[in-house]
């Protein structure tokens, strides 16, 4: 079975302040793709990031950036620079096998919620 | 282009009665998947369907049910309902090997 935790339930953070969001998954395959999620208050789950388990790069996008650790299994993921416009539920997932890519059946964490204050 | 559709928004139903939500996938995605997300938690996998087959089910109880059609829309049933399942009813559409796109929801609450 999965699972994925995410131990940060609220954070708050002065904007222009740097966060950093943690997740720690469990999985036995071999063969798995990591997301992120934002979760604004009108629900809808936007997509940040999609990595598979072969590709350790980590990837900085604009104010974001993920460091993928294997060893540790983590997937971390930071905002620099944090806007009020950040304030949202992030949420960390796993899928497993070969076709995990397409993120068709997710296992979710707990979520963070993240609040930046002005 | 449309983006994920789902309906109805918002839907208050009273307990044992059934319920059915729907989604539109995005043009070209075969696939979709259900989602429940109680509040407060994050989501959970309920059923996953492609090229109108189920691929995938979640621990969920049998009052729970889905099919996808020619179209590759959707419709989540929900038999017996109980308070505890209200909660926010996710869809996500994807392509064989896309990341998933999540409509907005349709949020139920059971009295």
């Amino acid at each position: 079975a999965q699972k994925v935790t995410q131990a940060q339930t609220e954070i708050s953070v002065v904007e222009k302040e740097d966060v950093t969001l943690d997740c720690v998954y469990e999985t036995r395959d071999t063969t798995y793709y990591l997301f992120w999620y934002k979760q604004p208050p009108s629900g809808e789950l936007v997509f940040l990031i999609r990595r598979n388990s072969f590709d350790e790069q980590n990837e900085i996008s604009g104010r974001y950036s993920w460091n993928f650790q294997k060893s540790t299994s983590s997937f971390n993921f930071t905002i620099t620079a944090s806007q009020v416009v950040d304030s949202a539920v992030y949420f960390c997932a796993l899928s497993v096998g070969i076709s995990s890519g397409s993120a068709r059946q997710l296992t979710f964490g707990s979520g963070t919620q993240l609040t930046v204050l002005p | 282009d449309a983006g994920v559709t789902q309906s109805p928004t918002h839907l208050i139903k009273t307990r044992g009665q059934q319920v059915t939500l729907r989604c539109s996938p995005i043009s070209g995605h075969k696939s979709v998947s259900w989602y429940q997300q109680v509040l407060g938690q994050g989501p959970q996998f309920i059923f996953q369907y492609y090229e109108k087959e189920e691929r995938g089910r979640g621990n969920f109880p049998d009052r729970f049910s889905a099919r996808q059609f020619p179209n590759y829309s959707s419709e989540l049933n929900v038999n017996a309902l109980l308070l505890g399942d209200s909660a926010l009813y996710l869809c996500a559409s994807s392509s064989y090997v896309g990341q998933g796109i999540f409509g907005q929801g349709t949020r139920l609450t059971v009295v």
